[in-house]
C-alpha cells in the first residue's frame, strides 16, 4: 500500500514547455486535489476532483489543467510554464468527496523550477 | 472567503521549552486540521477538531479547538529536535465543504 505517489520529484522546466506532473493513490479514494506551495503563501488549492470524470477549479487554476479518468490517477499539467509556476507542489487525497471530515493524505511533493 | 492565520510565522525554541502555536479563522471552522512538514518533504497528519471544546492529544503534542470555532491552539510540551518543521492548519469553511484552506504555516526550531 504505497498511499500517494507523485513523479518527478524535481524537474526543470525553461519558459514554455509543457509537463505534466504525475499523482496516483492506491487507497481508493473519491477525492483528489492538488495544491502549491509557495513561501510565505501556504498552501493554495489548484483544482480538485470529488471522482472520475469530474473536475473543478480551486484557487490558483490558471495555467494548469487537470482530468481524473480513472480514480487512482490525477494528473497535473502545465501547457506552457512561466517563472510564477516555480513551486512545490502537493497532491491530497481523501476518502469522501462528501466534506471535510476525513483525513487528507498528502503525497511526498514534486519541486519544480521553471528558468 | 475563509482565511487562515497562523501566530507566528516562526518560533525559535531552546530544547526542553514549551511552545504554542495558533490558527484563527476569520470565519467559523467546521473540520481543523493540523499537518507537519519536515523541511523538503511531504505533509504529515497530525490531528483533526471538529467540535468545539475539542482536545487531542498525541505524544507530547495537543491541540484544542475553541469554543466558539474560530480558533485552534497546537502545544508542544519538553520540546525535543523532531518537532522541528513547519506547522500547518487547514480548514473547511462550511460543514460539507470540499475544499480546505490552509493557514500559511509556522517554521519550528528547536536549538539544543
Amino acid at each position: 500500500n504505497a498511499g500517494v505517489t507523485q513523479t518527478p520529484k524535481f524537474q526543470v522546466l525553461k519558459t514554455g514547455q509543457s509537463m505534466t506532473l504525475q499523482c496516483a493513490q492506491d487507497m481508493n479514494h473519491e477525492y483528489m486535489s492538488w495544491y502549491r506551495q509557495d513561501p510565505g503563501m501556504g498552501l493554495r488549492l489548484i483544482h480538485y476532483s470529488v471522482g472520475a470524470g469530474i473536475t473543478d477549479q480551486g484557487e490558483v487554476p490558471n495555467g494548469y489543467n487537470v482530468s481524473r479518468s480513472t480514480t487512482e490517477d490525477f494528473p497535473l499539467r502545465l501547457l506552457s510554464a512561466a517563472p510564477s509556476q516555480t513551486s512545490v507542489y502537493f497532491c491530497a487525497t481523501r476518502r469522501s468527496s462528501g466534506g471535510a471530515a476525513d483525513t487528507q493524505y498528502f503525497g511526498p511533493g514534486t519541486r519544480l523550477t521553471v528558468l | 472567503s475563509q482565511e487562515l492565520e497562523q501566530s507566528p510565522q516562526s518560533l525559535i525554541v531552546q530544547e526542553g521549552k514549551n511552545l504554542t502555536i495558533n490558527c484563527t479563522s476569520s470565519k467559523t471552522l467546521y473540520g481543523l486540521y493540523w499537518y507537519k512538514q519536515k523541511y523538503g518533504e511531504g505533509l504529515i497528519f497530525l490531528m483533526m477538531l471538529q467540535k468545539g471544546g475539542e482536545e487531542k492529544s498525541h505524544e507530547k503534542i495537543t491541540a484544542k479547538l475553541d469554543e466558539k470555532k474560530q480558533q485552534s491552539s497546537l502545544h508542544i510540551t519538553a520540546s525535543q529536535p523532531s518537532h522541528a518543521g513547519i506547522y500547518l492548519c487547514g480548514a473547511a469553511a462550511r460543514q460539507g465543504a470540499q475544499k480546505l484552506v490552509f493557514g500559511q504555516g509556522t517554521r519550528l526550531t528547536i536549538n539544543p
